[in-house]
């Protein structure tokens, strides 16, 4: 079946510390996001990628860091710039980056910053 | 701002109960609407949506949303919930270029 597969669903770092969250998808879609969702603020977008190798900073990029070198793969870098960065974060994808497109998303995966 | 608000954090409704969530975003353009749903331990997943058309528009598992123009407002509508609703419903509207969300409401279904 198509999806996408996040990894890993939890993770604690410490202060201070970079870290990867990665992204897969099988569905062969064109655009990606990754959103961080936190109690009482819905989904918040970090950064998005309409085509490989381009990407583009949403609304709260600070201390994070993206890549798209394949299509099927888009990684966040959740760096030690990032002042909360213990929250829930979300891959999502669509076919064409429009709003003709419904989102897919993947399972999530939880950071914890101790 | 470009924004889409939701009205309620949390709702606690009983089995049976109709159920109604608001939802209203500040863009003057044509917008696509949606609304999400994340049951507990699930993806989040679509629920309906709305490009054009019918503005009643009815989606999986007996709910339906209706668009009001004038009002910038789509509401969620289901007449009678059932234990298996509880779960935490998003609002989502394109029209700035991007996928913009609400805040979310945790629905509670009490037996």
């Amino acid at each position: 079946d198509g999806g996408i597969t996040q990894s890993p669903k939890y993770l604690f770092r410490k202060e201070g510390q970079n870290v990867t969250l990665s992204c897969e998808q099988n569905l062969n879609h064109d655009a990606m996001y990754w959103y961080r969702q936190d109690p009482g603020q819905g989904l918040r977008l970090i950064y998005y990628s309409q085509i490989v190798n381009d990407f583009q900073k949403g609304d709260i990029a600070e201390g994070y860091s993206v890549s798209r070198e394949k299509k099927e793969s888009f990684p966040l870098t959740v760096t030690s710039a990032q002042k909360n960065p213990t929250a829930f974060y979300l891959c999502a994808s669509t076919r064409g980056y429009s709003g003709a497109n419904v989102l897919t998303f993947g399972a999530g995966s939880r950071l914890t910053v101790l | 701002a470009q924004s889409v608000s939701q009205h309620n954090h949390h709702v606690i409704l009983s089995e049976a109960a109709s159920l109604e969530l608001g939802c209203n975003y500040s863009y003057g353009g044509t917008v696509n609407l949606f609304w999400y749903v994340q049951y507990p331990g699930q993806h989040l997943q679509l629920l309906l949506k709305y490009f054009s058309g019918d503005p009643l528009v009815k989606g999986i598992k007996g709910f339906e949303a209706e668009f009001i123009k004038s009002k910038f407002s789509f509401n969620l509508r289901k007449p009678s919930v059932q234990w298996s609703d509880t779960a935490e419903y998003f609002c989502a509207a394109w029209g700035w270029g991007k996928f913009q969300f609400g805040a979310g409401t945790q629905v509670v279904v009490t037996p």
